[in-house]
C-alpha cells in the first residue's frame, strides 16, 4: 500500500473557482511535506513546503495546510486559472527518502 | 542555465537493445535520485545516490545499473531493454540527505518508448 495517498484522483473546474486537493500519509519519521506541480510533459516542480511544527503555507493562489497529527495535508487552489491545468503531487520526505502520491490531475476550463 | 538536465528528452529503440540516459545538476547538491513514471503517472523512486554513494536501491531488475562518475552527474543504463521499461524516467538532485526542507529539482524528464 502506498504510503501518501491523494484524492481525488481527478477533477474538473470552471476557471475562477476554488478547489482543494487532499493528501493523506502514513511516512513516518515525518521531515516535511512538499506540493508539487507537473505540466504535462515537464518535470514537477515545487509549490509549497511545510514541516512538522507549520499548519499553513501560502504561494501566491497555491495555498497548504498540514495536520502532523492525522497525518493529513490539502492544497486549496483559489480563482483557478487554465494555466492551474496539471498534476498536483503530494510528497512527504522521511530522512533522505521521498514518499509520492500519484498525483490529482486538475483541468480548469474556460 | 538549467539547473537538472537530462538527455535525451525522448528516446525510441527496440527491444533487446541497451541505452543510457544521461544526467548533470549544477546546483551543487549531494543527493541524486532516478524515478520512474508509469502510464498512470505515478512516480516511483529508482535509485538514490549521496556523493557517489548508493543509498537506495528499491526493487529494480538488474538489467537498470546507475553510475555516477561524480556527484553532480548520475547517469542510468538500461541493458536487455522490455516493452514493460517504456515509461517517463526523471532525473532529480536535492541538498544532503537528512536534511530538513529539503527539496527535490527534477529534470524535464527521458520518455522512452520501447517497441
Amino acid at each position: 500500500k502506498n504510503q501518501v495517498e491523494q484524492s481525488p484522483q481527478s477533477l474538473i473546474i470552471l476557471e475562477g473557482k476554488n478547489c482543494t486537493l487532499q493528501c493523506n500519509y502514513t511516512v513516518s519519521p515525518f521531515s516535511n511535506l512538499r506540493w508539487y506541480k507537473q505540466d504535462t510533459g515537464r518535470g514537477p516542480v515545487s509549490l509549497t513546503i511545510m514541516t512538522f511544527s507549520e499548519n499553513t503555507k501560502s504561494n501566491g493562489r497555491y495555498t497548504a495546510t498540514l495536520d502532523a497529527d492525522t497525518k493529513q495535508s490539502s492544497l486549496h487552489i483559489t480563482a483557478s486559472q487554465l494555466s492551474d491545468s496539471a498534476s498536483y503531487i503530494c510528497v512527504v520526505s522521511a530522512s533522505y527518502k521521498l514518499s509520492f502520491g500519484a498525483g490529482t490531475t486538475v483541468t480548469v476550463r474556460a | 542555465d538549467t539547473a537538472v538536465s537530462q538527455t535525451p528528452k525522448y528516446l525510441v529503440t527496440q527491444m533487446g537493445n541497451d541505452k543510457s540516459i544521461k544526467c548533470e545538476q549544477n546546483l551543487g547538491h549531494d543527493t541524486m535520485y532516478w524515478y520512474k513514471q508509469d502510464s498512470k503517472k505515478f512516480l516511483k523512486i529508482m535509485f538514490s545516490y549521496n556523493n557517489k554513494e548508493l543509498i537506495i536501491n528499491e526493487t529494480v531488475p538488474n538489467r537498470f545499473s546507475p553510475k555516477s562518475p561524480d556527484k553532480a552527474h548520475l547517469n542510468l543504463h538500461i541493458n536487455s531493454l522490455e516493452l514493460g521499461d517504456s515509461a517517463v524516467y526523471f532525473c532529480a538532485s536535492s541538498l544532503g540527505r537528512g536534511q530538513k526542507n529539503t527539496e527535490a529539482f527534477f529534470g524535464q524528464g527521458t520518455r522512452l518508448t520501447v517497441v
